[in-house]
């Protein structure tokens, strides 16, 4: 059974970098045609999607939030990671990752539980 | 930038149907999916490419999508179907989320 755990730091002060990690187990992250998302979701607000990464290293971000983001795999860790820069308190949500299944049906098969990161001032 | 619009919330009573829009330019030319998401829990696909069920989902779960609108049917609606329902598409470049439905299950 594919699992995912989302970890890192649950408080971030407004202007550094937010920093995840999505450790996969029960898969490769190497196998098949998928790629590895991240999702994120503002306290009682609704899904957003922040970009998708193939472990070969092609990415496609979100075009809002393209100009702060960064992803990146590690195979030998079986992880995929997430970076955002300059950070506010609009940043402020649960960020789930999630496995993607891009290749022509689009959606995110497997999820994580999700880990509430809050920008402080 | 593309957009998904559903009804902010849906009201339905045990064992009737409810059926949940999520309109979009064009839509029908895009596989849409669909979410259900409780309080404090992950999403769970429920729909996938307008119409699929994953291994695992009930019956009672449909969709479709036609013109600018896809819509996701429960039948027989029972109390563990409230949730917040969202749906998703590619636009080619991007994944969109839909505004998102509440149903309550009176």
């Amino acid at each position: 059974q594919l699992q995912l755990q989302e970890s890192g730091p649950g408080l971030v002060k407004a202007s550094e970098t937010l920093s995840l990690t999505c450790t996969v187990s029960g898969g490769a992250i190497t196998t098949g045609t998928y790629y590895w998302g991240w999702i994120r979701q503002p306290p009682g607000e609704g899904l957003e999607w922040i970009g998708s990464i193939y472990y070969g290293g092609i990415t496609y971000y979100s075009p809002s939030l393209k100009s702060r983001v960064a992803m990146s795999v590690d195979t030998s860790k079986n992880q995929f990671s997430l970076k955002l820069r300059s950070v506010t308190a609009a940043d402020t949500a649960v960020y789930y990752c999630a496995r993607d299944v891009n290749y022509d049906e689009f959606f995110f098969d497997h999820w994580g539980q999700g880990t509430l990161v809050t920008v402080s001032s | 930038s593309y957009e998904l619009t559903q009804p902010p919330s849906v009201s339905v009573s045990p064992g009737q149907a409810a059926s949940i829009t999520c309109s979009g330019g064009k839509l029908e030319d895009k596989y849409v999916c669909w979410y259900q998401q409780k309080p404090g829990q992950s999403p769970v696909v429920v729909i996938y490419q307008d119409r699929k069920r994953p291994s695992g989902i009930p019956e009672r779960f449909s969709g479709s999508n036609s013109g600018n609108t896809a819509t996701l049917t429960i039948s027989g609606t029972q109390a563990l179907d409230e949730a917040d329902y969202y749906c998703q598409t590619w636009d080619g470049t991007t994944y969109v989320f839909g505004t998102g439905t509440k149903v309550t299950v009176l």
